[in-house]
């Protein structure tokens, strides 16, 4: 069955630079969270869409933005980028009928 | 706001043996969901089970189960016959009806020994 891709998997980035994640839901899910594990800590709840509209936000830095686009695929782009950025980003997918959302792989950022 | 609580960070467990996960909740609402999430050594996010506030029913799947004690806010999850491959992170997750946002506790890493 399909999954939840995010892209890249691993990326490293200077302070200061920016970074661009991506994630493609699962086929017919019209939601889509972010979300930011640091070592070893619990997954931080960024921010949700619901039919490429913002749903809810969580814990985001105003240096980060993120979008739904029309073919459901999601970005979620960050600024300035600081040290403590360092972290797994999950994008996770839900369909419409469901409570449970299903993650990615995760995309793991280290900013150097 | 709805809080999860795990305050176990840690356990082990022997292979092929029994071994409960706590977990509880606070929240003032009725409609809610309840999961437990595993988080194995290669960080992948996994389903283990799921949970509606609003079925008495425990939910089971193989061998994992829960124990919802519903008045008492409390989700814990039942691994029997534990196997190598269950050694994880195990995170409780709390939904709320209508909601977007899926909170989580600290997690309990456990390990299952040979």
């Amino acid at each position: 069955a399909a999954g939840v891709i995010q892209s890249p998997r691993h990326l490293i980035k200077e302070k200061r630079e920016t970074a661009t994640l991506k994630c493609y839901p699962i086929p017919r899910h019209d939601t889509v969270y972010w979300y930011q594990q640091g070592p070893g800590q619990d997954p931080q709840f960024l921010i949700s869409f619901y039919e490429k509209m913002q749903s809810d936000k969580g814990s985001i830095p105003d240096r980060f933005s993120a979008q739904q686009f029309s073919d459901y695929h999601s970005e979620l782009n960050m600024s300035s980028l600081e040290l403590g950025d360092s972290a797994l980003y999950f994008c996770a997918s839900r369909g419409r009928e469901v409570p449970e959302a299903f993650f990615g792989q995760g995309t793991r950022l280290t900013v150097v | 706001a709805q809080t999860v609580t795990q305050s176990q960070p840690e356990m082990s467990v022997q292979e092929a043996e029994t071994v409960t996960l706590s977990c509880t909740y606070d929240t003032s609402e009725n409609n809610y969901y309840l999961f437990w999430y595993k988080q194995p050594p290669s960080r992948q996010m996994i389903l283990v089970i799921r949970q509606e506030a609003y079925k008495q029913q425990n939910a089971t799947e193989n061998r994992f189960s829960v124990n919802f004690q519903k008045a008492a806010k409390s989700f814990s999850l039942k691994i029997s016959d534990s196997q190598l491959g269950d050694t994880a992170m195990y995170f409780c997750a709390f939904l709320q009806g209508g909601s977007e946002k899926l909170v989580f506790g600290k997690g309990t890493k456990l390990t299952v020994n040979p």
